[in-house]
C-alpha cells in the first residue's frame, strides 16, 4: 500500500512570510494528524481530523496556523505569518481509526530565517 | 507534569547486548501504547504496539506493559549498530480522542 505522501520535503522562508504544506494519507485512513517536531523533542500534535471534521486543535496556534481537510482525503497546513520558532519538521500521519498506531509521512523540514 | 516521560539518554550499549528503554505516563485512562523508531533526519516508524498488561515479543523486540505502575518498556535483544536511533514512546488516552502523545525520545547508540 502507498504510504503517507507529503510535500515539499524542505522549505526555507523568511519570517513573516507564509508557507503551506500538503499531505495525502493512506487510502481509507479516516484519521489524519499534523504534528510539529522541534529538533531534540518528541512530536507535538497540532491538529487531528476525523474524515473532514476537526477532532482536536487545542494546540494549534490559531492566530497563525490553519489547516483543512476537504473531502476527507488530503490536507493542507498553512502558517501565516511565520516566526523563527516555527522552524521544525512538520509531520503528517494517518491511521484507520482513532487510537490506532499511525503511519507517518516523510515530513517537511521548515527553516524560518 | 509531562504526560509521557522518557529518559533522553543517550543510552549506549555494546553490540550484542540487551538495550532497555523505559517510559512512564501520567494518566490511568490510557488505552494503547506504541514504540516508534526514528533515525536521524527521518520520520518515526512504528515498531511495536501493546494494548494489555504483560509482554509482547516481535523478533528481537519485546514490549512490556504494566498499567498499575503506569510503565511501558522496550527491550532490544542482540542489539546491532543499525538499531542506533531515537526511540519514541507514544500513548493514546481514552479521554483525549485517541490521539497519540509522544515522549521526548531516548537516543540509543549501539557500539560495535
Amino acid at each position: 500500500e502507498a504510504g503517507v505522501a507529503q510535500s515539499p520535503r524542505y522549505k526555507i522562508i523568511e519570517k513573516r512570510q507564509s508557507v503551506a504544506f500538503w499531505c495525502n494519507p493512506i487510502s481509507g485512513h479516516a484519521t489524519l494528524y499534523w504534528y510539529q517536531q522541534i529538533l531534540g523533542q518528541g512530536p507535538k500534535l497540532l491538529i487531528q481530523f476525523q474524515n473532514n471534521g476537526v477532532v482536536d486543535d487545542s494546540q494549534l496556534p490559531k492566530d497563525r496556523f490553519s489547516a483543512e481537510r476537504l473531502k476527507g482525503v488530503d490536507s493542507t497546513l498553512k502558517i501565516q505569518p511565520a516566526k523563527l520558532e516555527d522552524s521544525a519538521v512538520y509531520l503528517c500521519a494517518s491511521s484507520p481509526r482513532r487510537g490506532d498506531g499511525y503511519t507517518f509521512g516523510s515530513g517537511t523540514r521548515l527553516t524560518v530565517v | 507534569q509531562k504526560e509521557v516521560e522518557q529518559n533522553s539518554g543517550p543510552l549506549s550499549v555494546p553490540e550484542g547486548a540487551i538495550a532497555s528503554l523505559n517510559c512512564t505516563y501520567s494518566d490511568r485512562g490510557s488505552q494503547s501504547f506504541f514504540w516508534y523508531r526514528q533515525y536521524s533526519g527521518k520520520s518515526p516508524e512504528l515498531i511495536m504496539s501493546i494494548y494489555s498488561n504483560g509482554d509482547k515479543e516481535d523478533g528481537r523486540f519485546t514490549a512490556q506493559l504494566n498499567k498499575a505502575s503506569q510503565y511501558v518498556s522496550l527491550l532490544i535483544r542482540d542489539s546491532q549498530p543499525s538499531d542506533s536511533a531515537t526511540y519514541l514512546c507514544a500513548v493514546s488516552f481514552y479521554n483525549q480522542g485517541g490521539k497519540l502523545i509522544f515522549g521526548q525520545g531516548t537516543e540509543l547508540s549501539v557500539k560495535p
